[in-house]
């Protein structure tokens, strides 16, 4: 069984849509959750991240962490056509190691 | 500031091959992390450097696989011989903490 689990879509949303992107994992020991956006040929660039449970809001974007069910979310508002990119959900544990656990990333796509 | 630059963005060599990457962290970036996604999988950690010490390498695959820090500052990556399943984006981070990772563009690998 994975580590993270993501769909990888391709997911297809008109313009000002609300986008939901999710995560689930099965370590729970996983503390520190971060979300990547990815152009296509680019490297991954940090969107947000979030510790423990709870939500964390930054503009358009909403990061929701539920460790009981060991599910954690984006949500992007008012979905722009810059937006569209691949989306991967990454997570470490707490103090043993460093390393980044990601999920395969969803493909989005908004149609103007 | 400028980000995490890897070297060369593509190589295409022959199976049994030598190829070295190179990745440049950001300034003032004592932790450097590889990663490599093989196509249609996740992102997988490789190893993890702090200054010129290998902090973590539980990720490398075999021992083809051979990473150096000299002095701390950049990076390489060397595989010798390489083979078929070798072929994927490499990926460097570094971070100044160790949460916020912030990726390089990524190094395109194709072993023919």
């Amino acid at each position: 069984q994975k580590e993270v689990e993501q769909d990888p879509g391709p997911l297809s949303v008109p313009e000002g849509a609300i986008v939901s992107l999710n995560c689930t994992y099965s370590n729970s020991a996983f503390q520190y959750f971060m979300w990547y956006r990815q152009y296509s040929r680019k490297g991954p660039e940090l969107l947000m991240y979030t510790y423990s449970s709870g939500n964390k809001e930054d503009g358009r974007f909403t990061a929701q962490v539920d460790k009981s069910s060991k599910y954690i979310s984006l949500f992007i508002r008012d979905s722009q056509p810059s937006d569209s990119a691949t989306y991967l959900c990454a997570m470490k544990r707490l103090n043993t190691g460093n390393q980044f656990y990601f999920g395969t990333g969803t493909s989005l796509t908004v149609i103007p | 500031e400028a980000g995490v630059t890897q070297f060369p963005s593509h190589s295409v060599i022959e199976k049994g091959q030598t190829v070295t990457l190179r990745c440049d962290p950001i300034s003032g970036h004592d932790n450097l992390y590889w990663y490599r996604r093989v196509m249609g999988k996740e992102i997988k950690f490789l190893l993890h450097f702090v200054k010129e010490s290998k902090q973590d390498e539980s990720g490398m695959p075999n021992n083809r696989f051979l990473a150096e820090r000299t002095g701390g500052t950049y990076s390489t990556l060397k595989v010798q011989p390489a083979e078929l399943e070798d072929s994927g984006v490499y990926f460097c981070a570094s971070s100044r903490t160790g949460y916020e990772q912030f990726f390089g563009p990524g190094t395109r690998l194709t072993v023919l």
